[in-house]
């Protein structure tokens, strides 16, 4: 079955506590890219990758860091974790980074950081 | 730059009601439009597009028509079911642009019995 995974799915921590967010697809994407969701601002993008080794910044990248060593897989990182990244995050990926792509999103990952 | 705009939600239909949920965008170019629908507890998944002027989108009884001169990509349902609630994204794609999609900040429906 053709799917974006994320894990974990929930997760609380403390300020300062560094943790990472995994990401694989298995779809053979080229495109991929991290968004946090949060109420009456929609989606905003943090990072993406084009390709493997190939990494860009988004809208909103302070206090994130990702790699793209393989295809499959784009983990999203948080080296020091502040309450101002309490949010939901998508994974998301595509054949290719043109705008006429569906994106396909994983399931989220719900993060409390206290 | 991209922008979208949505109508506020959050917005409660009667089953069989007829919907609209207002998109209107700024963009460069001649961009693509999407909506994604986001179940609860699920992530968005794509429900329809269209990539060119007057193009219109369609899937499972929502539509949505690219107007250039209005610059909106309105969706609509004729007669709404309670599996419908979900929160709806208006989403837009420049070619001119490496960061894909450009998202509005999302309209929660919801469809009472």
């Amino acid at each position: 079955e053709a799917q974006v995974t994320q894990n974990p799915r929930y997760l609380i921590t403390v300020t300062g506590k560094k943790l990472t967010v995994t990401c694989s697809q298995n779809m053979n994407h080229e495109y991929m890219s991290w968004y946090r969701q949060d109420p009456g601002l929609g989606l905003r993008q943090i990072y993406y990758s084009m390709n493997v080794e190939v990494t860009d910044k988004g809208d909103v990248p302070e206090g994130y860091k990702v790699s793209r060593k393989e295809k499959r897989n784009f983990p999203l990182i948080l080296e020091s974790p502040s309450p101002n990244q309490t949010s939901l995050y998508f994974c998301a990926s595509s054949l290719k980074s043109g705008n006429t792509g569906e994106l396909f999103f994983g399931e989220g990952s719900r993060l409390t950081v206290l | 730059g991209n922008s979208v705009t949505q109508m506020e939600g959050p917005v409660t239909l009667s089953e069989e009601a007829f919907l609209t949920i207002n998109c209107t965008y700024t963009a460069t170019g001649y961009p693509s439009l999407f909506w994604y629908v986001q179940y609860p507890g699920e992530g968005l998944q794509l429900l329809l597009k269209a990539t060119k002027a007057d193009d219109k989108g369609s899937n499972k009884g929502f539509e949505a028509t690219y107007r250039k001169e209005t610059t909106s990509f309105h969706l609509e349902k004729g007669s709404v079911q309670v599996s419908d609630s979900a929160v709806y994204f208006c989403a837009l794609g420049n070619s001119g642009s490496a960061r894909q999609l450009t998202f509005g900040s999302g309209t929660q429906l919801t469809v009472l019995p």
